[in-house]
């Protein structure tokens, strides 16, 4: 099994740049969730999407995240402007109804 | 919401000792109770679970058990090895989804 599929692995970039992390879940699960891991706040969830419906954003920081499901198998989530607060670890994850998540390996994001 | 707080956050044993790690939650209709294992760089796994009509459950040196009346559970393990060292998360929801997780605990098995 390929398992959760993120890219890039490792993203630098500057302060106000655009950056969009991608994610393929695993093929026959209907849920999709993005989680944020940092020291002091541990695994945030940000929003999660059932059947490629965004289900819950309550997670989203703010207007500068957004986050697309335009089909079963791929999912972004995109950060406009990027700050250097924005700095973590960026987990995709999917499951299908009723079982185990799993996580991908994330997405290691510095703002600089 | 939910609200999971996971004692300690550090945790160094000896191979061979036991290892616990305790969790309380606040949201009395949460029945799914998960445990996750992170190593460094690498995302969380899933290790063993639990469900609300269940007190323990067992997998070989891993056990985790749950009071729902007090809300807390716990893992044990048993016969640490050093490949064991790793931040464990344990995580709670009402269903699958949507799960809330606790601030993680970093155990060192020495040799």
């Amino acid at each position: 099994d390929a398992g959760v599929i993120q890219s890039p692995r490792h993203e630098v970039t500057e302060m106000g740049q655009e950056v969009t992390l991608r994610c393929k879940p695993i093929s026959g699960h209907n849920s999709l969730f993005w989680y944020r891991q940092t020291m002091m706040r541990g695994l945030e969830l940000l929003i999660y999407f059932n059947n490629n419906v965004p289900i819950d954003d309550s997670g989203m920081p703010e207007d500068r995240f957004s986050a697309k499901m335009p089909n079963a198998s791929f999912s972004t989530l995109k950060i406009q402007p990027s700050e250097p607060r924005d700095s973590a670890v960026y987990f995709c994850a999917s499951t299908s109804s009723g079982n185990t998540i799993y996580f991908g390996e994330g997405s290691w994001l510095t703002v600089v | 919401g939910e609200n999971v707080e996971q004692h300690p956050s550090t945790l160094s044993v000896q191979e061979g000792d036991s290892a616990v790690i305790k969790c309380t939650y606040s949201d009395s209709a949460s029945n799914y109770f998960p445990w996750y294992k992170q190593e460094l760089g690498k995302g969380p796994q899933l290790i063993i679970d639990i469900r609300s009509n269940v007190g323990e459950k067992k997998d070989q040196r891993i056990a985790v058990t749950l009071n729902k009346t007090a809300k807390h559970f716990s893992l044990h393990i048993t016969e640490t090895q050093p490949e064991d060292s790793a931040v464990y998360f344990c995580a709670a929801s009402k269903g699958y989804s949507t799960l809330t997780f606790g601030k993680g605990t970093m155990l060192l098995v020495s040799p």
